[in-house]
C-alpha cells in the first residue's frame, strides 16, 4: 500500500491567516491526490481533486497544489468555519488516506 | 441533491455478524462506482470495499478480505456490507461514499464526491 503522511498533525492559527498542510506519498502518485474537510461528527467533504482542481460550492480560499510526492493544500483568509480536519487520500492504487491535520481557528 | 442514508450499525459481540445498507437518491445509482470507508474513533480514515456500477468487480482492504462482502442492488439503488467474524478493531463509524471519475487530458482520475452521514459499528463483548 502507499503511504500517505500529513503534516503538521495538528495547527491553530487566526481569522485572516493563510495556512499551508503538507502531503507527502511513500511513492510517486502522479496527481491522484484528494482533498477532504470533516467537522466533529460529520462525514468528509471534498475540497480539491485531480492535486489542484476545486470542487463546486469549495470557496477559492481552498487551493491544491503538488505532483509526485509532493502535495499541499493552501487556506488563505482564514475563516472560523474552516475549523476542522483535513485528509489527504490517493487514488494511484487502493485508496489510502493521511493520518488528518487537525485545524485551529 | 445527491443523497445516500446508511443504516444498520449497531453494537455486536465479537465474532458476530452485522449487515450495513446504503440508500442513495437523487442521482442514478446504476451509473457509479462504489465504496464503504471507515474511521476508528479518534483515528484517521480508513478505505474497506469498492464495488464497480456492474457489481462485476470488488475490492477489499486486507484487514477485511474474507470478512466482509459488498455487494448492490441497482433495482433498488441499494449498496450493503456484509460484516461477519467481526473483531474489536472493526469498530467505528462507516461511511457509503460515491467515487466519482472524470477522463482528463492526461488520465482517468477519481474522488469520493458525495458521502452518507455514517453509521456506527461498535464491536465489543
Amino acid at each position: 500500500d502507499i503511504q500517505m503522511t500529513q503534516s503538521p498533525s495538528s495547527l491553530s492559527a487566526f481569522v485572516g491567516d493563510r495556512v499551508t498542510i503538507t502531503c507527502r506519498a511513500s511513492q510517486s502518485i502522479n496527481n491522484y491526490l484528494n482533498w477532504y474537510q470533516q467537522k466533529p461528527g460529520k462525514a468528509p467533504k471534498l475540497l480539491i481533486y485531480a492535486a489542484s482542481s476545486l470542487q463546486s460550492g469549495v470557496p477559492s480560499r481552498f487551493s491544491g497544489s503538488g505532483s509526485g510526492t509532493d502535495f499541499t493544500l493552501t487556506i488563505t483568509s482564514l475563516q472560523p468555519e474552516d475549523s476542522a480536519t483535513y485528509h489527504c487520500q490517493q487514488s494511484y492504487t487502493t485508496p489510502t488516506f493521511g493520518q488528518g491535520t487537525r485545524l485551529e481557528i | 441533491e445527491e443523497r445516500l442514508v446508511e443504516s444498520g450499525g449497531d453494537l455486536v459481540q465479537p465474532g458476530g455478524s452485522l449487515r450495513l445498507s446504503c440508500a442513495a437518491s437523487e442521482f442514478t445509482f446504476s451509473s457509479f462506482e462504489m465504496n464503504w470507508v471507515r474511521q476508528a474513533p479518534g483515528k484517521g480514515l480508513e478505505w474497506v470495499s469498492y464495488i464497480s456500477n456492474d457489481a462485476k468487480t470488488k475490492y477489499y482492504a486486507d484487514s477485511v478480505k474474507g470478512r466482509f462482502t459488498i455487494s448492490r442492488d441497482n433495482g433498488k439503488n441499494s449498496l450493503s456490507l456484509q460484516m461477519n467474524s467481526l473483531r474489536a478493531e472493526d469498530t467505528g463509524v462507516y461511511y457509503c461514499a460515491r467515487e466519482f471519475a472524470r477522463r482528463f487530458s492526461y488520465g482517468r482520475r477519481a474522488w469520493f464526491d458525495t458521502w452518507g452521514q455514517g453509521t456506527l459499528v461498535t464491536v465489543s463483548s
